[in-house]
């Protein structure tokens, strides 16, 4: 079975440019999240989708960042404009359903480093 | 609200030592317990979980205990191998599936 694939794997931006990123969950999971990993610290959310419903972006900086699944399978990620602050790796991550019990599997992740 | 705390690293042991890795939760409900293990340069792998209190997780020789009574999901291992260097991380998921992950322990082991 074919895992989360992700790209790109490294991007660097100047701040204040623009950079999207590409997720392909698992086949058939219906639960899509993003989540953004400081260096030395675990993962946050920043969004769930179920199919192609956001769910929960409470923790999106709604301001410069925006995701998308449409169809119910792949999403992107973009930030517009970046700050220094972004830097950071983005994992996707997807489960079959949103349920305490279902696994998250997550892809290798987006290191995006803003310069 | 719902968060994880986990001992700080860097843990370094010595090959075929004895590991232990805190992990204290605060929820609200009844969480599962996860514990991800990250390999340099890899993405987050689940190592094991738990759903209910008292289950016990276990996988390549790692073990963890729901234990709903301290709030506790600290993992061990009985001999660790240099193959086991990589980032742990504990995470809780509540019913709405909004994981929430430690800080990360970063385990060396040494031949």
């Amino acid at each position: 079975e074919a895992g989360v694939a992700q790209s790109p794997r490294y991007k660097i931006i100047e701040k204040r440019q623009s950079v999207a990123f590409w997720c392909n969950p698992i086949s058939g999971h219906a639960t899509l999240y993003w989540y953004q990993q400081i260096l030395g610290q675990g993962p946050k959310l920043l969004i769930q989708f179920q199919n192609n419903g956001v769910v929960d972006d409470s923790q999106l900086p709604k301001d410069r960042f925006s995701a998308e699944r449409l169809k119910g399978v792949d999403s992107t990620l973009k930030i517009q404009p970046a700050k220094l602050e972004d830097s950071a790796v983005y994992l996707c991550a997807s489960s079959l359903a949103r349920g305490r019990t279902d696994t998250q599997y997550f892809g290798p992740g987006t290191r995006l480093t803003v310069l | 609200g719902n968060s994880v705390t986990q001992m700080e690293g860097p843990v370094t042991l010595s090959e075929e030592a004895f590991l232990t890795i805190n992990c204290t939760y605060t929820a609200t409900g009844y969480p599962s317990l996860f514990w991800y293990v990250q390999y340099p340069g890899e993405g987050l792998q689940l190592l094991l979980k738990a759903t209910k209190a008292d289950d016990k997780g276990s996988n390549k020789g790692f073990e963890a205990t729901y234990r709903k009574e301290t709030t506790s999901f600290h993992l061990e291992k009985g001999s660790v191998q240099v193959s086991d260097s990589a980032v742990y991380f504990c995470a809780l998921s509540p019913p709405n599936n909004d994981m929430r992950f430690g800080a990360g322990t970063r385990l060396t082991v040494k031949p």
